[in-house]
């Protein structure tokens, strides 16, 4: 079945430090890939998405690439803020009935 | 904008109790997800709807029973509580026949069970 893998954290890095979350996934035919993140105590918030090979999600100074040769999705951030301090999960959405298969989540600390 | 609407926020419960969460879609969309997050884990699926009927079945315990009705809000029914039932629940919704659907879920901001 579909599944992903994603870094276990937590990541702690230091404001303006660069970020990348590895995210492989292993799906039959052609997955659309998510970059979902969870502040504290709230809910799941879609981040940026990609839905065929070569594109490229962006958002809020996140990005990732949907590599199909490799099968990842790693998400980066060139400058990281306190505020981007939160649980990152990649996600892949397969099959007729689009359900979302997560990742086990990236806790991020940026510390000030 | 409108979004998915959970209700309720919080929840306290005692052991083998029953509990419901509801879940109000996003206007115009016609499938439900429902799924279980434990503390320090990932989202775990447990049962979808589409136009009020099961679309798919993930690891949800024969303790738990759902459904969607004609307004397309959805319930999640769980009875006999156990310690481990403690989680946060989420609802998410999308349209099915969206041009160019994408696969991307629309969450609430979840319901925490905690049972006692």
């Amino acid at each position: 079945g579909d599944s992903v893998t994603q870094m276990e954290g937590p990541v702690t890095l230091s404001e303006e430090a660069f970020l990348t979350i590895n995210c492989t996934y292993t799906a039959t035919g052609y997955p659309s890939l998510f970059w979902y993140v969870q502040y504290p105590g709230e809910g799941l918030q879609l981040l940026l998405k990609a839905t065929k090979a070569d594109d490229k999600g962006s958002n809020k100074g996140f990005e990732a690439t949907y590599r199909k040769e490799t099968t990842s999705f790693h998400l980066e951030k060139g400058s990281v803020q306190v505020s981007d301090s939160a649980v990152y999960f990649c996600a892949l959405s397969g099959g007729s009935n689009y359900k979302l298969t997560f990742g086990k989540g990236t806790l991020l600390t940026v510390n000030p | 904008a409108a979004g998915v609407i959970q209700s309720p926020r919080h929840l306290i419960k005692e052991k083998r109790e029953t509990a419901t969460l509801k879940c109000y879609p996003i206007p115009r969309h016609d499938t439900v997800y429902w799924y279980q997050q434990g503390p320090g884990q990932d989202p775990q699926f447990l049962i979808s709807f589409y136009e009020k009927m099961q679309s798919d079945k993930g690891s949800i315990p024969d303790r738990f029973s759902a459904q969607q009705f004609s307004d397309y809000h959805s319930e999640l029914n769980m009875s006999s509580l156990e310690l481990g039932d403690s989680a946060l629940y989420f609802c998410a919704s999308s349209f099915y026949w969206a041009q160019g659907n994408t696969g991307e879920l629309f969450f609430g901001e979840g319901s925490r069970l905690t049972v006692l």
